[in-house]
């Protein structure tokens, strides 16, 4: 799976509680992604980072937030997690411009 | 907005069937369209990418075609190991990093 660990895989929460996700890679790639996928949605992009410490918006970026304080990992919170955010997410990872992405397998995250 | 749409949503194919999927797309300039399959509970597995209308790209049973609106994955003799869901990806000319736009995926099932 292109060297790429996702944690946790499965995950059940309560409304308005922060949860974290991980994504560590052992590829040195520059770029990191973060998607949800959703029936009827497909993939969408929610944060992506260029580099450590360098970290952009993608179209369903409201109530997440991202960190890349080391090449290997990148991790997304939901400081206050809502049912809308039930979804299952992935992230993928990148050596730049044209270059196709490489997924992980995904967290499952319910928020009851 | 870039735009994908995928059809058809689902297929079910006998095997040695031959078949196409559709992906279309909306775009302001192209830079590159990219085939996933997608197994369930797994993160996408890239095949294909395509750059230029007239491109084709083929590995095993699959090749990907393009056009200046479209792309086609033609199935040639699949076999139950080919059931999957293929998803169309693309990225645009002005995007940052390596964004994809997805559509929401062809769910195939090909029965022995």
């Amino acid at each position: 799976d292109a060297g790429i660990t996702q944690s946790p895989r499965h995950k059940v929460t309560e409304t308005g509680t922060p949860v974290t996700l991980r994504c560590h890679q052992t590829e040195n790639h520059r770029y990191m992604y973060w998607y949800r996928q959703d029936p009827g949605h497909g993939l969408r992009l929610i944060h992506y980072s260029y580099g450590v410490k360098d970290t952009d918006k993608g179209e369903v970026s409201d109530g997440y937030s991202v960190s890349r304080s080391k090449t290997e990992d990148f991790l997304l919170t939901l400081e206050s997690a809502t049912s809308s955010q039930t979804s299952v997410y992935f992230c993928a990872i990148g050596t730049g411009i044209n270059s196709p992405l490489h997924f992980g397998n995904g967290t499952r995250l319910t928020v009851t | 907005e870039d735009q994908v749409t995928q059809s058809p949503e689902a297929l079910r194919l006998q095997e040695g069937e031959s078949s196409s999927l559709n992906c279309s797309y909306t775009v302001s300039g192209l830079r590159g369209l990219f085939w996933y399959r997608q197994d369930p509970g797994k993160g996408p597995e890239f095949l294909f990418t395509l750059y230029s209308a007239g491109e084709e790209k083929e590995k095993e049973r699959l090749k990907a075609t393009l056009t200046k609106k479209e792309s086609f994955l033609h199935i040639t003799a699949p076999k139950p190991e080919d059931s999957a869901t293929y998803l169309c990806a693309v990225q645009a000319v002005e995007t940052s990093g390596s964004r994809l736009t997805f559509g929401e995926g062809t769910q195939l099932t090909v029965n022995p």
